[in-house]
């Protein structure tokens, strides 16, 4: 059985940066492809970026291209996001995400409050 | 990138109800079009995958058709426990992927 814990709650100023990791138990990274999805009190789903670990693969959408980051540790299975500069618009709650149709694999999900 | 627009953005059905959902993309992506189930507080539940494919333990009741840029979720007798909010997403280019806007469904 696969299971994804996210790490706690943050609060962080405007312009400060956050690091939210992802520790997948039961899982190889390998077999994925890992996602970092967010969402906004009462709003939709929001890809941030994603990474094929086999491949050494990593996309970001296009708002967020210059500003995050996302790793991957194999020997602990563990998966980063890092966003710089954050603003009031990012607080939301960041799920990883392991895809793999039929699979999906979605992690507790950690809230990040942007305030000053 | 590629763009998912669905709708209806919200709907309220009765319960032994159909409703149906579309997802159209802003390009061919083939089967790459997957459809999830949010309550919530609660992270997503993928219900469909490829398609027209149901997830193992998925009620029978959910039906996914579609190929290329135009797709469609088509919940027969809703149950109370449907209520949430429903997503497309697509993969066609992975890791990349894109959510379709959302679909709100509420039981009358």
């Amino acid at each position: 059985q696969v299971y994804l814990a996210q790490s706690g709650t943050e609060v962080k100023k405007p312009g400060s940066s956050v690091k939210v990791s992802c520790q997948a138990s039961g899982a190889t990274l390998n077999n994925y492809a890992i996602s970092w999805v967010r969402q906004a009190l009462g709003q939709g789903l929001e890809w941030v970026g994603g990474i094929l670990p086999l491949l050494g693969t990593v996309t970001y959408a296009q708002k967020f291209q210059d500003r995050v980051t996302i790793t991957t540790d194999d020997f602990t299975a563990t998966v980063y996001m890092e966003l710089n500069s954050l603003t009031f618009d990012d607080t939301a709650v960041y799920f990883c995400y392991f895809g793999g149709s039929p699979i999906d694999y979605w992690g507790q999900g950690t809230l990040i409050t942007v305030s000053s | 990138d590629i763009q998912l627009t669905q709708s209806p953005s919200s709907l309220s059905a009765s319960v032994g109800d159909t409703v149906t959902i579309t997802c159209r993309a802003s390009q061919n992506i083939a089967m790459s079009l997957h459809w999830f189930h949010q309550k919530p507080g609660k992270a997503p539940q993928l219900l469909i995958f490829a398609a027209s494919n149901l997830k193992s333990g998925v009620p029978s009741r959910f039906r996914g058709s579609g190929f290329g840029t135009s797709f469609t979720l088509t919940i027969s007798s809703l149950q109370p426990e449907d209520f949430g909010e429903y997503y497309c997403q697509q993969n066609y280019r992975p890791p990349s992927l894109t959510f379709g806007g959302g679909t709100k469904v509420d039981i009358k």
